[in-house]
Parts: C-alpha cells; sequence; structure tokens
C-alpha cells in the first residue's frame, strides 16, 4: 500500500519568498499532521487537521497556514520566508481511534537562502 | 522541562549486543508511546507501539512502559550496524486531538 506522499522532496526558496508543501496522506487516514524539524531537532509539531478541520495547533508561525481539501490531502502555505525556515517538514496521516498510529512521509527539505 | 526526554547520546554497542534505549515523560495522563526510528535526512520509521503497563516483543524489538515511574524503554536485542540511526521516543495522549510529542532522540551507533 501506498505511504504519504510529500511534494516537493526538496525545495530552494529566497528570503520573503512564499512556499506551498504538499500532502497526500495514506489512503482511508482521517488525519493529518505536520511537523516542522531543524538539523539536530526533534520534529516539532505545527498543526493537525482531522476530517478536513483543523485539530490542533503547535508552534506554527502567523506566517505559515495550511488546510485540508476534500480529498483529505493537505497543503502547507508558508510566506515571507526567514533563513530560520530552513528545515525538514514532514507530514503524517493515521485514522483516529484509541491506538492511533502516526505514518510519516519522506519530508520535504526547505532551503532558505 | 522538555514533556519528553532522552539521552541524546550516542550510545555505542557491538554487533550482536543488546541496546537499551530509555525515555521519560512528564504528562500522566499520556496513554499511547512510541518509538521511531529515524536515519539522517529520512523521515521517522514507525518501529514500536506500546499502549499499557509491562513488555511488548516485536522481533529483535522489546518496548517496556511503566506508567506509575513515567518511564518507557526499547530493548534491541542483537544489535546490528543497520540499526544505527537515531530512536525517538513519542507520547501521546488519548483525549481528543493531541498531537504527538517527541523526545530529542537518543542515537545509537552498532559497530561491527
Amino acid at each position: 500500500a501506498a505511504g504519504v506522499i510529500q511534494s516537493p522532496r526538496h525545495l530552494i526558496k529566497e528570503k520573503r519568498e512564499t512556499a506551498t508543501l504538499k500532502c497526500y496522506p495514506i489512503s482511508r487516514h482521517d488525519t493529518v499532521y505536520w511537523y516542522q524539524q531543524g538539523p539536530g531537532q526533534d520534529p516539532q509539531f505545527l498543526i493537525s487537521f482531522y476530517e478536513k478541520m483543523q485539530s490542533d495547533k503547535g508552534s506554527i508561525p502567523d506566517r505559515f497556514s495550511a488546510q485540508q481539501f476534500s480529498d483529505y490531502h493537505s497543503e502547507l502555505n508558508m510566506s515571507s520566508l526567514e533563513l530560520g525556515d530552513s528545515a525538514l517538514y514532514f507530514c503524517a496521516s493515521s485514522f483516529r481511534g484509541p491506538n492511533e498510529k502516526l505514518f510519516f512521509g519522506s519530508g520535504t527539505q526547505l532551503s532558505v537562502l | 522541562q522538555k514533556e519528553v526526554e532522552q539521552n541524546s547520546g550516542p550510545l555505542s554497542v557491538p554487533e550482536g549486543a543488546i541496546a537499551s534505549l530509555n525515555c521519560t515523560y512528564s504528562d500522566r495522563v499520556s496513554q499511547s508511546f512510541f518509538w521511531y526510528r529515524q536515519y539522517s535526512g529520512k523521515s521517522p520509521e514507525l518501529i514500536m507501539s506500546i499502549y499499557s503497563n509491562g513488555d511488548k516483543e516485536d522481533g529483535r524489538f522489546t518496548a517496556q512502559l511503566n506508567k506509575a515511574s513515567q518511564y518507557v524503554s526499547l530493548l534491541i536485542r542483537d544489535s546490528q550496524p543497520s540499526d544505527s540511526a537515531t530512536y525517538l521516543c513519542a507520547v501521546k495522549e488519548n483525549t481528543g486531538f493531541q498531537k504527538l510529542v517527541f523526545g530529542t532522540g537518543t542515537r545509537l551507533l552498532v559497530s561491527p
């Protein structure tokens, strides 16, 4: 079965530009999570969606926004990019339930120059 | 204080030995516990989940949970060089839509 698909794999942007990251969850998964991981850091939770509604919010800057669409794919929009936004961005999906397990995509490596 | 604590390591073990990775968490209502393996530049890969006190075995991996002590561990038997990676402990509440909180990870090095 296909896993979580993220695109693009790599993205290079300049300061103050915008970026859009895409995530396609595992089929029938109803929840999507976005995480940011800086070099040598643990993944930091940004935001999550359940059934296309925002369900939880973490340390996501106001410059970032996200949504989940009717086909359950999600997009993370990042504006006014800063050097510190350079990181690996992971999307994870799950099927909500008592023993919910998150499965991660391969990530998008964002480099802001 | 971080919600999930791990020793950053590196933890060095020879091939064939048992590697023991430890994790403590601060939130008493945490109900779900996970171990992820992450190779450099790659995504976290789920290797074990545990929800109740005691041991859970899966192949060479054993997860141990002690909710009273707020402690979860991962044992890797017959360690292989391919096990060399960062192991992330993660905890999650089962109440509502709660995020998965990660520890900083323990880097494991298995030498041939």
